[in-house]
């Protein structure tokens, strides 16, 4: 069965710290992306990338950036953290061009920066 | 711009009874739609799919939903709900304009009273 897996289901962090999210895929699929969950706002895209050592941005970069050294690897990074970013993240992987079929998403990271 | 409108943010039916949840979109040519369901704690999962031929189509756990394109709506329904199907459901659209990207809505938490 294809999988995303997410390192962590629960984080805190503390404001000001550095904070990576992993996501790995082992489905050989080119696309990855990373959405936020907020209640109300649904999921908003931060970053989505084609290939290896390819980003784009999404919705809502503003505070994110991303690393994409291998292929199924797709990292979140927020730079300093802040506690509006408190939220549930979600990854998710795709095919080219399988927005026909949608994604397939992680379990989820739910982080809380205090 | 691709956009999608969950207009009911809760909805309660019994055990038993038909379910509708509606779900209207916004997109340039014709869209690619999806609906997710998302239970507690978890990641989301592929309900069903449309994007070309028969304009109701059958997903998975008894789910079924209508494209009707002169309404640009893609609502979501389900003949007897069980106890089992208490989660959150999201309504996305994806397509050529947007690449591979898939816009969300802001999703409806069904609850099920026994």
């Amino acid at each position: 069965d294809v999988k995303v897996t997410q390192s962590s289901r629960y984080l805190v962090k503390r404001t000001g710290e550095k904070v990576f999210l992993e996501c790995v895929q082992d489905m050989d699929h080119e696309n990855m992306f990373w959405y936020r969950q907020d209640p109300g706002l649904g999921l908003r895209l931060i970053y989505f990338s084609y290939d290896v050592k390819m980003k784009e941005k999404g919705d809502i970069p503003e505070g994110y950036s991303v690393s994409r050294e291998k292929k199924e690897r797709f990292s979140l990074i927020l730079e300093s953290a802040s506690t509006n970013q408190t939220s549930m993240y979600l990854c998710a992987s795709s095919l080219p061009l399988q927005v026909l079929y949608g994604y397939t998403f992680g379990s989820g990271t739910r982080l809380t920066v205090v | 711009a691709q956009s999608v409108t969950q207009p009911d943010i809760h909805i309660t039916v019994s055990e038993g009874a038909s379910l509708e949840l509606r779900c209207n979109y916004s997109y340039g040519a014709t869209p690619y739609l999806f609906w997710y369901v998302q239970s507690p704690g978890q990641g989301l999962q592929l309900l069903l799919k449309y994007f070309s031929g028969d304009t109701l189509v059958q997903g998975i756990k008894g789910f079924e939903a209508e494209f009707k394109r002169s309404q640009s709506s893609f609502n979501l329904r389900k003949p007897s709900v069980h106890w089992s199907d208490a989660a959150e459901y999201f309504c996305a659209v994806g397509g050529g304009g947007g690449g591979n990207k898939l816009t969300f809505g802001t999703g409806t938490q069904l609850k099920v009273e026994l």
